[in-house]
């Protein structure tokens, strides 16, 4: 157990609806990435906050967003939702900005299925 | 740009050694990370190199060669549990935590 909790694990829903996924990292970590990993694929980076402020930004599509609480905890919000969208999404967090020596912990995963 | 390589799948008997190799391009290095994914599971961290040679943790070692822009995972006396996916991953220079991974072996473990 990483100490990054996702809720909510798993997650169907329709093309066109708009879903949020949340993230709370591990207790004193103050940077949260987030990625997408679609089937036998690597691991996409989307987006890093760092104490509630964007740090990084990846290839991600402009209907997803995502935030960071000053609890630290993060939301990652996707919509109009595609078939394509479909994958499991992962949160990370890390102490610094930057993990020491990379290192960064990741939660469980959310699976999302687009019908 | 960042771009790693390494083999999309690798098989072994269990006890054995097996060596996962990456290969990265990048326009700045600082280290290169390992991470260990079981099927579906949360990616977790192995190793980081920063520095040429060989970092040793347990069973698993990790090796790293700058000028060669190389590096690999070294799994020594593998186990049915050490059959999983491993990846590898550089820091984007200019963009603070982004990892950039590569996109994972698949280790298969036999009997």
């Amino acid at each position: 157990d990483s100490g990054v909790t996702q809720t909510p694990k798993h997650l169907i829903t329709a093309t066109g609806q708009r879903v949020t996924l949340r993230c709370s990292p591990r207790s004193g970590d103050l940077s949260v990435y987030w990625y997408q990993q679609s089937l036998d694929q690597g691991l996409q980076f989307l987006i890093q906050y760092y104490n509630g402020e964007e740090r990084a930004k990846g290839n991600i599509l402009e209907r997803f967003s995502a935030q960071q609480f000053p609890d630290l905890h993060s939301e990652l919000n996707l919509s109009s939702l595609e078939l394509g969208d479909s994958a499991l999404y992962f949160c990370a967090s890390s102490v610094a900005e930057q993990g020491a020596r990379d290192e960064q912990f990741f939660g469980p995963g959310t699976r999302l299925t687009v019908l | 740009g960042q771009s790693l390589e390494q083999p999309s799948e690798v098989t072994a008997v269990e006890g054995a050694i097996v060596q996962i190799n990456c290969t990265y391009q990048t326009s700045g290095f600082y280290g290169l990370s390992w991470y260990q994914q079981h099927d579906g599971g949360a990616p977790t961290f192995l190793s980081y190199n920063a520095l040429d040679g060989l970092e040793e943790t347990g069973r698993f070692s990790s090796f790293l060669s700058r000028s060669d822009s190389y590096g690999y995972l070294l799994l020594q006396e593998l186990q049915m549990k050490d059959s999983a996916s491993y990846f590898c991953a550089v820091r984007d220079q200019n963009q603070g935590g982004k990892l950039i991974f590569g996109q994972g072996t698949e280790l298969s473990v036999k009997p």
